[in-house]
């Protein structure tokens, strides 16, 4: 089975700062999906950015940027000028390749950003 | 579209009674997704469906829970009798079976007393 860690249970930026939040997973599959979901206190899961195993490149979704290493099976978000909006839970969540496969989820990591 | 529709926001209830949240995924979409979150825990698939089928219950913690997906737009998860450990925020989610990624609902957070 498959398994999702972030080592960082809490985390903390400067406003307008750049933070990396940390992610790893396990599974002895080649194709699958990671996710990033934000949720911030009113619990809403928002899907932040995504990546397919295939794929080198790294997924960019305007401020939130992906360290994707497939052979180290990690995969952490980079939040580049963080903004008082991005205070949240952060999920990382893996997803088996195939027809609807559920998804695993990290503990997730409480970030907080300072005025 | 409106996105995922999950009813009540909240709910209060006393220990014994039954409890029903509903949800209503977004159209088009052929799989559900249970989950329940708390503190200790974290995330948790509770049980998921494909057409209105269930698919893999495993993650339903014991007989007192129970969902059903009676057609697409519609399904309930039921706790009966609910308990004071039930206490958490649940969430439905769905998605295409052509697509990854999932969608969720708002959550219900429930508080059993």
């Amino acid at each position: 089975a498959q398994t999702v860690t972030q080592s960082q249970p809490e985390m903390s930026v400067q406003e307008a700062e750049t933070v990396t939040l940390s992610c790893t997973y396990d599974t002895s599959e080649s194709d699958y999906y990671l996710f990033w979901y934000k949720q911030p206190p009113s619990r809403q899961m928002i899907l932040v950015i995504r990546q397919e195993a295939y794929k080198q490149q790294n997924a960019t979704e305007n401020r939130f940027s992906v360290n994707f290493q497939k052979a180290a099976k990690s995969f952490s978000l980079k939040i580049s000028d963080s903004q008082l909006g991005d205070a949240a839970m952060y999920f990382c969540a893996y997803r088996s390749e195939g027809y609807g496969q559920n998804f695993v989820f990290g503990p997730g990591t409480r970030l907080s950003v300072l005025p | 579209d409106a996105g995922v529709i999950q009813s009540p926001r909240h709910e209060v209830t006393e220990m014994g009674q039954e409890v029903t949240l509903r949800c209503k995924p977004i159209s088009g979409h052929d799989y559900l997704f249970w989950y329940r979150q708390t503190m200790m825990r974290g995330l948790e698939l509770l049980i998921y469906f494909n057409n209105n089928v269930p698919i893999d219950d495993s993650g339903m913690p014991e007989d007192r829970f129970s969902a059903k997906m009676p057609n697409a737009s519609f399904s309930t998860l039921k706790i009966q009798p609910s308990e004071p450990r039930d206490s958490a925020v649940y969430f439905c989610a769905s998605t295409s079976g052509k697509a990854d990624t999932q969608y969720f609902g708002p959550g219900t957070r429930l508080t059993v007393l």
